[in-house]
């Protein structure tokens, strides 16, 4: 089946740094990605949808120049969290919709601390 | 805006209870409802869905019943196993829309 690959599955990072998360659609191209963050006990909050080769939209209250989303291929999008502070420390997960696919397919999730 | 509010856990379990997981939406129109799974370690799996009024998604010994009257898409499975410990989401889609919306997640836990 459809798999997506999520990396790194945990980071830690000193704050102000900037952290990359990657999702990587292995077996289908992903026309559209999701990128969702999860704080404790909290739902999975969409924060951003892109598609391949367009600019990211992001949801009410997202800081877009904060978190850059780059979906330059159907097989890649990344989230660079810049200049991370202690209250980004969060679960961070994509899902993609591609080509082919029935459904969305999740990666396995990225925990961020920022220290 | 839609919502979802599922049960909070976490839930422990002795392997062959029954299992319920309420669920409860507020949407515009006619939503689908899914229910996901996340295994440890793992991205969330789609587990069962429902795209209209009484219909019933069944899936790995898990049922849930899209309920209209009561906005509720309660997940329920007679015997757990220890194999069933994740945690689980409630989530819908608004027609028309890619966007899926979540509730907060249950862990569950069977014990032997």
């Amino acid at each position: 089946g459809a798999v997506v690959s999520q990396h790194p599955s945990w980071v830690i990072c000193k704050s102000g740094t900037s952290v990359k998360i990657e999702c990587r659609s292995l077996d289908f191209q992903a026309t559209t990605m999701f990128w969702y963050r999860q704080f404790p006990k909290q739902s999975l909050m969409l924060m951003a949808t892109s598609n391949e080769g367009s600019k990211a939209t992001y949801e009410q209250g997202v800081e877009k120049d904060k978190f850059l989303i780059n979906h330059a291929s159907l097989t890649l999008s990344t989230l660079t969290v810049t200049s991370a502070h202690p209250e980004d420390s969060s679960f961070y997960i994509c899902s993609a919709l591609g080509q082919g696919i029935r459904g969305y397919t999740f990666g396995s999730g990225t925990r961020l601390t920022v220290v | 805006g839609n919502s979802v509010t599922q049960m909070e856990g976490p839930v422990t379990l002795s392997e062959e209870a029954f299992l319920t997981i309420n669920c409860t939406y507020t949407a515009t129109g006619y939503p689908s409802l899914f229910w996901y799974v996340q295994y440890p370690g793992e991205g969330l799996q789609l587990l069962l869905k429902a795209t209209k009024a009484d219909d019933k998604g069944s899936n790995k010994g898990f049922e849930a019943t899209y309920r209209k009257e009561t906005t509720s898409f309660h997940l329920e499975k007679g015997s757990v196993q220890v194999s069933d410990s994740a945690v689980y989401f409630c989530a819908l889609v608004q027609g028309g829309s890619e966007k899926l919306v979540f509730g907060k997640g249950m862990k569950l836990t069977v014990n032997p």
